[in-house]
């Protein structure tokens, strides 16, 4: 089946880290994503792995990949308030073209 | 490059009543997607086209729900009659291929719809 789970809410401080803990199910995924959504907006794509990959890491952000667990999980580092925003997990699995599945999407407040 | 136009912003309805969404995709973009994003859930994908043609619509609510992809380019979803659960957030999506390499799929700023 295809099920993509997140926790709902996490609160930081800033200048804290953030982590973001995403599950997924189906283990024939071949790229999972971080996207962030702010008020209003569409959703803005902030870092993707590859499904052979375990990290990866772009500026401030760090995505972990536990294919065992089937884990994927974001870290961001220095958290800033412009950071405050839903951020979702979305695998892609390929079957001609790509189908997407997204999570429930996770809230993050950053605390001044 | 201009992003992923849609229109309108905000629509709101009483349930029965019709409504129709537009999509206009990034120039040259073979597929596009149509999400459906419920308050406080994820985007769940409606119908996804490739050129003019239907990819996957196993979620789209066939009785209520129909999209269309004239000429490849433009797209707009319709629905008739709309119920309460409808009130949602309708994104497009659009994307150069749709795979199997890597792209990056773009999202335009989508139309919040409640039905009253």
């Amino acid at each position: 089946g295809e099920d993509v789970e997140q926790s709902l809410f996490l609160s930081v401080r800033e200048g804290d880290s953030s982590v973001i803990n995403c599950t997924y199910t189906d283990s024939s995924s071949t790229y999972l994503y971080w996207y962030k959504q702010e008020p209003g907006a569409g959703l803005q794509l902030l870092t993707y792995i590859f499904s052979n990959m375990d990290m990866k890491q772009d500026q401030r952000l760090t995505v972990l990949l536990n294919k065992k667990d089937k884990h994927l999980s974001l870290r961001i580092a220095d958290t800033q308030t412009g950071d405050s925003a839903i951020y979702f997990c979305a695998e892609s699995i390929a079957s001609g073209t790509y189908k997407y599945i997204f999570g429930t999407g996770t809230r993050l407040k950053v605390l001044a | 490059e201009a992003g992923v136009a849609q229109s309108p912003r905000y629509k709101i309805i009483e349930k029965r009543q019709s409504v129709a969404f537009w999509c206009n995709p990034i120039s040259g973009h073979a597929t596009l997607y149509w999400y459906q994003q419920i308050l406080g859930q994820g985007p769940k994908l409606l119908i996804q086209f490739q050129n003019n043609g239907v990819v996957d619509d196993s979620q789209l609510p066939k009785d209520r729900f129909s999209a269309e992809r004239l000429k490849g380019v433009d797209s707009t979803l319709k629905i008739q009659p709309a119920k309460l659960e409808d009130s949602a957030v309708y994104l497009c999506a659009s994307s150069l291929t749709g795979g199997p390499i890597y792209e990056e799929q773009y999202f335009g700023p989508g139309t919040r719809l409640t039905v009253t």
